[in-house]
């Protein structure tokens, strides 16, 4: 998956509680981005970031929240104002914001207990 | 805002028969158009995309994809399906000309290659 790392792979959480998954990439990409995935309604934008110390919300951020501090790490917060949590979460990097060269990591499956 | 449609959940071919995987966009602009192939519970893998130039672009694994601007389609094709093309596809768009970076997904197509 061309050097772009999500974990972990499964997570559970108990109702209430915050937890944060890791994106860490070594491609030297600029932008990164995390997608919610969910069965029948594709892939839908949560939060990017075009540069370092930098983050915009995408079209689904209330209950999410970010932090791009370094380069290669672009860790996501679910926090326990997020209604419906449990799906699969997607990290991609791309070179630049035009999608030039992108990937996306492997995903990391959520699941409220 | 932009947007792709992806309108069959599902489609099923015979192995060795051709297939199509059908995508149509709505963009302010002139568009950039993607195709990503996931497998189940892996991340996306990139197909193709098209930004300018020749409307047939061909892609990894022996996929192409044919851009009409007329009808605002980007239909994923293969001459020859293979079991092992099945999976789920996904068709997105960049507006080329927005500021913003995001890509804008379909809702994604399942194909079913049976033997």
């Amino acid at each position: 998956d061309g050097g772009i790392t999500q974990s972990p792979k499964y997570l559970f959480r108990k109702e209430g509680q915050n937890v944060t998954l890791s994106c860490e990439q070594n491609l030297n990409h600029d932008a990164m981005y995390w997608y919610r995935q969910d069965p029948g309604q594709g892939l839908r934008l949560i939060y990017y970031s075009q540069i370092v110390n930098d983050f915009q919300k995408g079209d689904i951020a209330e209950g999410y929240s970010v932090s791009r501090e370094k380069k290669e790490s672009f860790p996501l917060t679910v926090t326990s104002a997020q209604k419906n949590p449990t799906a699969f979460y997607l990290c991609a990097s791309s070179i630049d914001r035009y999608w030039t060269e992108a990937f996306f990591g492997q995903g990391t499956r959520l699941t409220v207990v | 805002a932009q947007s792709v449609a992806q309108p069959e959940d599902q489609v099923n071919v015979a192995e060795g028969n051709p297939l199509t995987v059908k995508c149509t966009y709505s963009v302010s602009g002139n568009p950039y158009l993607f195709w990503y192939v996931q497998y189940p519970n892996r991340g996306l893998q990139f197909l193709l995309k098209y930004i300018t130039g020749d409307n047939l672009v061909k892609g990894s694994y022996g996929f192409e994809a044919e851009f009409n601007k007329s009808q605002t389609s980007f239909h994923l094709k293969k001459p020859s399906a293979l079991v092992s093309d099945s999976a789920l596809y996904f068709c997105a768009v960049r507006d080329r000309g927005g500021t913003a970076s995001k890509l804008t997904f379909g809702t994604g197509t399942r194909l079913q290659v049976t033997l």
